[in-house]
């Protein structure tokens, strides 16, 4: 069973900022919080992970709170070709694994 | 360098039939994990390999079985196959047992089962 908890859906307006939240308060201290995102029936595709700090990639970043118990992914300029399913997962360090939830649809609005 | 490969990319098949699926991961890369996805049940973890050897599975009944050679590519057979069984089949690459890699996806194999 997942271990996470997002909202079905979010709109987003292009261009803006969208702001993904993820609540897993059950997080261990050796777990990890990856996210992913899904366009239409293609693979999962990787977009960043963490463990307790922030994290910042090319694609996106990862606010994760200070008690673990929840983290925000942001889409800092959101495009049309952002609009896809976005899955938070939390995987053990030994843990190869993913326990996938329902995930959040996010559509970005032009 | 490449990506995950799946083959085939989509297949059809009768009930009571026998299905291969084949992966190649990333070159380099020593894990292998297979994923079921449905529109009812979402994503389903089936179960990963890493140097030949199976190291979790998820809850499937054994008629999902798989494999992985010595040079990483894995297989995943499913027997006496069930109008049910219709789905996505994805594989992702890792670079190792660890949690600590990230999972790469393949494009999946959709199959159908009539």
């Amino acid at each position: 069973d997942a271990k996470t908890t997002q909202p079905t859906s979010m709109d987003c307006a292009e261009g803006r900022a969208a702001n993904l939240p993820c609540n897993h308060s059950t997080i261990s201290g050796n777990e990890y919080v990856y996210w992913y995102r899904q366009i239409h029936s293609q693979g999962p595709q990787y977009i960043i992970h963490g463990l307790k700090n922030n994290e910042t990639n090319e694609m996106a970043s990862l606010i994760i709170t200070e008690d673990r118990k929840s983290s925000t992914l942001i889409l800092p300029h959101a495009t049309l070709r952002d609009t896809a399913v976005y899955y938070c997962i939390v995987r053990g360090y030994n843990n190869n694994d993913m326990r996938f939830g329902a995930g959040t649809r996010l559509t970005v609005k032009p | 360098k490449a990506g995950v490969t799946q083959t085939p990319r989509y297949l059809i098949k009768t009930r009571g039939q026998q299905v291969t699926l084949s992966c190649s991961p990333i070159s380099g890369h020593r894990s292998v994990s297979w994923y079921q996805q449905t529109p009812g049940q979402g994503l389903q973890f089936l179960f990963e390999y890493f140097s030949e050897t199976q190291r979790n599975k998820g809850n499937f009944p054994g008629r999902f079985s798989g494999r992985q050679f010595s040079n990483s590519r894995s297989e995943m057979n499913v027997s006496t196959l069930e109008l049910g069984d219709s789905a996505l089949y994805l594989c992702a690459s890792i670079l190792g047992p660890s949690g600590v890699y990230e999972q790469y996806f393949g494009p999946g194999t959709r199959l159908t089962v009539t």
